[in-house]
């Protein structure tokens, strides 16, 4: 299995430009979900999805949309990008949505916005 | 409301000497709580979980932690820190309310270990 899976790694934007960032999961997990990693901020949930179809906001969902057509991918949408979006991005699935699922997470995407 | 705080933002040793990193939550449900490491540049890794079965956790590479419910409190501890495991450590809590699963991380400890 590969796991969890992200691209592009690494992402320059300019302000105002568009992008989607890609995750996937082999592991036919039902719960998947997106955060961002600031300094001394820990991971913030952006958005998350239990399941094809099914998606809701996080904590921090401003500026970003998410769909989820298949279980296997949820890709992260930023529709006019802003320099506070500059940070990693880390998608993460788990097999269900009980307290006790662990998540797996992506090796994230650095984004840049100038 | 759910929280979790890591009392320490950096916390540095010797090689060879104990690691203990510390973490308290608040959580209204009875949560799970997960330590994760980050190596540089790398993604985050699981180190162990408790999940309401044995209060004292064993994880990988020779980490535990210990669930006191009175203190509220998950510390990480290692008898004897490595130059690996110099890296960034979450606390994590969760607990399924409002019909979803509710993650919430701590800020993040980073250990330097010195030689």
């Amino acid at each position: 299995n590969a796991g969890v899976t992200q691209t592009p790694k690494f992402q320059v934007l300019k302000t105002g430009q568009s992008m989607t960032l890609q995750c996937a999961q082999d592991m036919n997990h039902e719960y998947m979900s997106w955060y961002r990693q600031d300094p001394g901020m820990g991971l913030r949930l952006i958005h998350y999805s239990v399941g094809a179809g099914i998606t809701d906001q996080g904590e921090v969902p401003n500026g970003y949309n998410v769909s989820r057509s298949t279980t296997e991918d949820f890709p992260l949408r930023l529709l006019s990008a802003a320099p506070s979006q500059t940070s990693v991005y880390f998608c993460a699935s788990s097999y269900g949505t009980g307290d006790t699922d662990t998540q797996y997470f992506g090796p994230g995407t650095r984004l840049t916005v100038l | 409301a759910q929280s979790v705080t890591q009392l320490d933002s950096h916390v540095s040793v010797s090689e060879g000497t104990p690691v203990l990193l510390r973490c308290n939550y608040s959580s209204s449900y009875s949560p799970s709580l997960f330590w994760y490491v980050q190596h540089p540049n790398k993604g985050l890794q699981l180190l162990l979980k408790y999940t309401s079965a044995a209060t004292l956790v064993k994880g990988i590479n020779g980490f535990e932690a210990e669930f006191k419910k009175s203190e509220t409190s998950f510390h990480l501890t290692k008898p004897s820190a490595h130059m690996s495991d110099a890296a960034e450590y979450f606390c994590v809590v969760s607990a399924f309310s409002g019909g979803y699963q509710k993650v919430t991380f701590g800020t993040g400890t980073k250990l330097q270990v010195i030689p």
